[in-house]
């Protein structure tokens, strides 16, 4: 099974900031990778899908990038509404793993 | 607008069998494939299960496979997760999401509230 790595598992930063999440994936997985975002209590949001497609309504500070094995979430201008846990998931097949998340506090 | 509200949740001891519900509304769910989704207490998310739109295929983590059987109905807009043989593992807060599509191998882009399950003696 194809495992997905996050990295950093936490961090740091300060409003304004561009923030750069990494995802690899164990084996290819072309461009099924999508990017939630959980905030603290709530339920997971869907922002990027097909490695680099912007979900309808999500802010366009949030960007994605990436093909086969490594991928990136890109947070350009921090804000304080983005405090939460960023998780990857693959989806070319089964099983649709997660990666371990990534805690972006401010 | 599209919700999907999950039930069935509570307290069950180990070894004992329990079924989750999914209802849907806001969209025709016959026309998506649909997934469960759990997260333990303080931990990150693991995919459970995934459901063709019509039921033809499902796949399951390994580790609740031979265990769970997730199923649908079309005709009544709901989704079930049934769980036997459960562990102390299996606490979580579960939650159904709806597929991008029809096929399962997709992201899940409208979740439910979640569902707490909780295994213990």
């Amino acid at each position: 099974d194809t495992q997905l790595t996050q990295s950093p598992s936490s961090l740091s930063a300060s409003v304004g900031d561009t923030v750069t999440i990494t995802c690899r994936a164990s084996q290819g997985v072309d461009n099924y990778l999508a990017w939630y975002q959980q905030k603290p209590g709530r339920v997971p949001r869907l922002l990027i899908y097909a490695a680099s497609a912007l979900q309808s309504g999500v802010p366009s500070r949030f960007s994605g990038r990436g093909f086969g094995t490594e991928f990136t979430l890109t947070i350009s201008g921090l804000q304080p509404e983005d405090v939460a846990t960023y998780y990857c998931q693959k989806y070319k097949r089964a099983p649709l793993t997660f990666g371990g998340g990534t805690k972006v506090e401010i | 607008q599209v919700q999907l509200v999950e039930s069935g949740g509570g307290v069950v001891q180990p070894g004992r069998s329990l079924r989750l519900s999914c209802t849907v509304s806001g969209f025709t769910f016959s026309n998506y494939a649909i997934h469960w989704v759990r997260q333990a207490p303080g931990k990150g998310l693991e995919w459970v299960a995934v459901i063709w739109y019509d039921g033809t295929n499902k796949f399951y983590a390994d580790s609740v496979l031979g265990r769970f059987t997730i199923s649908r109905d079309n005709s009544n807009n709901t989704l079930y997760l049934q769980m036997d043989s459960l562990r102390v593992e299996d606490t979580a807060v579960y939650y159904c999401a709806r597929a991008g599509g029809w096929s399962g191998y997709d992201f899940g882009d409208h979740w439910g509230q979640g569902t707490l399950l909780i295994v213990s003696s």
